[in-house]
């Protein structure tokens, strides 16, 4: 079974440009999750969705981000403008269902704002 | 030797010695924990994971305690090696506002040494 893909892998962007990130889930995984994880903490998670609708997005600075998923199955997030903080590796997951069994995570995009 | 007690962020232990790596969580309503294993360069590995209806679960090498009168979650791994060396996470399903989420708790990095 093919794992969670990710990419790019890594990006170096200057502040204030955009970035975007892509994540195809594993196929049928009706949740979907993105993380930002900064050097040296945990996942800290900025939204989730479940197929094609957003669950939580509490966390989500959405004066700059904004994540969509069209078709319930890929994902993308985008930074509109980036900032020095935003350097973290951007991580996404997929679970089958919401909350019964674990979420499997890509191997993430790392991302430096200079 | 084991190493017990509150959560440290760092933990050294020599190859063959068990570990004891802790986890506090905050919300008594959460139902379903998981432990995740992080190699540096990579997204977090599933480990093992318990429901708040058991107390003890045990996998090939790991056991997960539970111990919801004071929200503590504990990881045991047996005979610890040199490929254990990693960052370790718990996470909890946390009710919000529209289900539940998998929110991680600090990290502890292992480092095993021959």
């Amino acid at each position: 079974e093919a794992g969670v893909a990710q990419s790019p892998r890594y990006k170096i962007i200057e502040k204030r440009q955009s970035v975007a990130f892509w994540c195809n889930p594993i196929s049928g995984h009706a949740t979907l999750y993105w993380y930002q994880q900064i050097l040296g903490q945990g996942p800290k998670l900025l939204i989730q969705f479940q197929n094609n609708g957003v669950v939580d997005d509490s966390q989500l600075p959405k004066d700059r981000f904004s994540a969509e998923r069209l078709k319930g199955v890929d994902s993308t997030l985008k930074i509109q403008p980036a900032k020095l903080e935003d350097s973290a590796v951007y991580l996404c997951a997929s679970s089958p269902i919401m909350g019964i069994t674990e979420a499997f995570f890509g191997q993430g995009t790392r991302l430096t704002v200079v | 030797g084991e190493n017990v007690g509150l959560h440290l962020p760092t933990l050294s232990v020599q190859e063959g010695d068990n570990s004891i790596i802790n986890c506090a969580y905050s919300n008594s309503a959460s139902d379903y924990f998981i432990w995740y294993k992080q190699e540096s360069g990579k997204g977090p590995q599933f480990i093992i994971d318990i429901r708040s209806n058991m107390d003890k679960r045990q996998g090939q090498r790991v056991t997960v305690l539970l111990n919801k009168t004071v929200k503590h979650l504990s990881l045991q791994i047996a005979a610890t090696q040199p490929g254990d060396s990693a960052v370790y996470f718990c996470a909890e399903n946390r009710a919000n506002q529209a289900g539940t989420a998998l929110i991680f708790g600090k990290g502890t990095t292992l480092s095993v040494s021959s």
